[in-house]
């Protein structure tokens, strides 16, 4: 089955400042890469998601690249603001599966003022 | 308003008790998921099902069980064969095709 791996697990920026987080995939059939934001004690929140015929995305702040043939797709959030604090998941899926998404373990991301 | 409500917001088990947390969606979606999520940690996939009166048993469905009897409506039962419930469920539900999943609020369980 497969397999998502994210890195790093916490990471700390100053205020103005970009953060990337990156994850990769092992299934090569996987077409669809979500991006999610869970604040403490809430359901995670969908927050860019790109397709495997779409290289880059972008939604004001946040963009989202994907390397099909490295397997490995980042989040990019630039001029970070203290409430882009929070726990931001990565995913993978193919709809064939039944709309399966795997998860990775999560990116604690905190943003100092 | 359209969403995804979860109840309850807490829940609290005691030995050998059956619970139910309960999934609501008014987005027309078909799919719906059931994830556990442990402090610190990712999210795992306990049942989905993609159409009313079916669905399947994800990574770790042992010690729970689910039923689909109404497009809307997906409750999950933390059986008494599960012997560390403590964690936070959450509930979604798709568009089908496109895969997006969208989240509910959580129902966190604790055991006295």
């Amino acid at each position: 089955g497969e397999n998502v791996e994210q890195h790093p697990s916490t990471l700390s920026v100053q205020e103005g400042d970009s953060a990337v987080i990156k994850c990769t995939y092992s299934d090569s059939a996987s077409n669809y890469f979500p991006w999610y934001k869970q604040e403490l004690g809430k359901g995670p929140q969908l927050i860019i998601d790109i397709r495997s015929n779409v290289g880059e995305k972008k939604d004001q702040r946040i963009a989202v690249t994907l390397n099909k043939t490295a397997k490995h797709f980042s989040l990019h959030i630039t001029e970070t603001q203290p409430e882009d604090s929070a726990v931001y998941f990565c995913a993978a899926g193919r709809g064939s599966a039944g709309n399966m998404l795997t998860f990775g373990g999560g990116t604690r991301l905190m943003v100092k003022p | 308003d359209g969403g995804i409500t979860q109840s309850p917001k807490y829940l609290f088990r005691k030995e050998g008790q059956n619970v139910t947390l309960s999934c609501e969606q008014n987005l027309n979606h078909d799919a719906m998921y059931w994830y556990r999520q442990d402090p610190g940690q990712g999210l795992r996939l306990i049942y989905y099902s993609q159409i009313v009166n079916d669905f399947q048993k994800g990574d770790i469905a042992e010690g729970y069980s689910v039923s689909r009897e109404k497009k809307e409506s997906f409750p999950l039962t933390v059986t008494s064969a599960q012997k560390n419930p403590t964690a936070f469920y959450l509930c979604a539900s798709g568009v089908g095709v496109r895969e997006t999943q969208y989240f509910g609020p959580g129902t966190r369980l604790l055991v006295l």
